[in-house]
């Protein structure tokens, strides 16, 4: 069975740089035809789709987000990582990790989470 | 951006008891919609993929149906573990987004 854990700081100072990475373990993130994903919640608000980083190391981004944002696998660690800098205290969330495949109609399903990691942006 | 609404926010219900929750998109979607469970503390939880299709090793107490702007999520007979938050996705067009969720609870 797929398992996917969070790990990284739970508290980030304002303008400072988020570092979260994601271990993998039960299955390899080099395998194709699979993306790997970032998701967060705030508190109170729903989720958000942060982007996802495809087996290949390409990646795509929410429009909203893509100016701070990078993802990046590491294989020999079976992990990827998220960076989200100028971190703002909207940044404050569950930050999820997950694997995401696609449909014959190229549909994106996310179908294995991680717990997720809370992350406080705060001085 | 497509928008996804989910009502109600919240609903009480028993066991053994058939619930439906619903989804809207603002815009049509065609059936790029997915349904997840989550409990607290727990990873999120595939149930259904485009629109009706059934994850390996959900109850088939769980279904779903909808296309264009509509969608619901039907569960027939709860079950106690069940009782849990139920969100939908739209992965037709980026930035995928989700529904606020619904709030399932024992009545």
């Amino acid at each position: 069975q797929l398992q996917l854990q969070e790990s990284g700081p739970g508290l980030v100072k304002p303008s400072e740089t988020l570092s979260l990475t994601c271990s993998v373990s039960g299955g390899s993130i080099s395998t194709s035809n699979y993306y790997w994903g970032w998701i967060r919640q705030p508190p109170g608000k729903g989720l958000e789709w942060i982007g996802n980083i495809y087996h290949s190391g390409s990646a795509f981004y929410n429009p909203a987000l893509k100016s701070r944002v990078a993802m990046s696998l590491d294989t020999s660690r079976n992990q990827f990582s998220l960076k989200l800098n100028s971190m703002t205290a909207a940044d404050t969330a569950v930050y999820h990790c997950a694997r995401a495949w696609t449909t014959v109609l190229s549909q994106v399903v996310f179908d294995f989470w991680g717990q997720g990691a809370m992350v406080t942006v705060s001085s | 951006d497509i928008r996804m609404t989910q009502s109600p926010s919240s609903l009480s219900a028993s066991v053994g008891d058939r619930v439906t929750i619903s989804c809207r998109a603002s815009q049509s979607i065609a059936g790029y919609l997915n349904w997840y469970q989550q409990t607290p503390g727990r990873a999120p939880k595939l149930l259904i993929y485009t629109a009706s299709t059934l994850q390996g090793g959900v109850p088939s107490r769980f279904s779903g149906s909808g296309s264009g702007t509509d969608f619901t999520l039907t569960i027939n007979g709860l079950q106690p573990e069940d009782f849990a938050t139920y969100f939908c996705q739209q992965s037709y067009s980026i930035p995928y987004s989700f529904g606020r969720g619904t709030n399932l609870k024992i009545k």
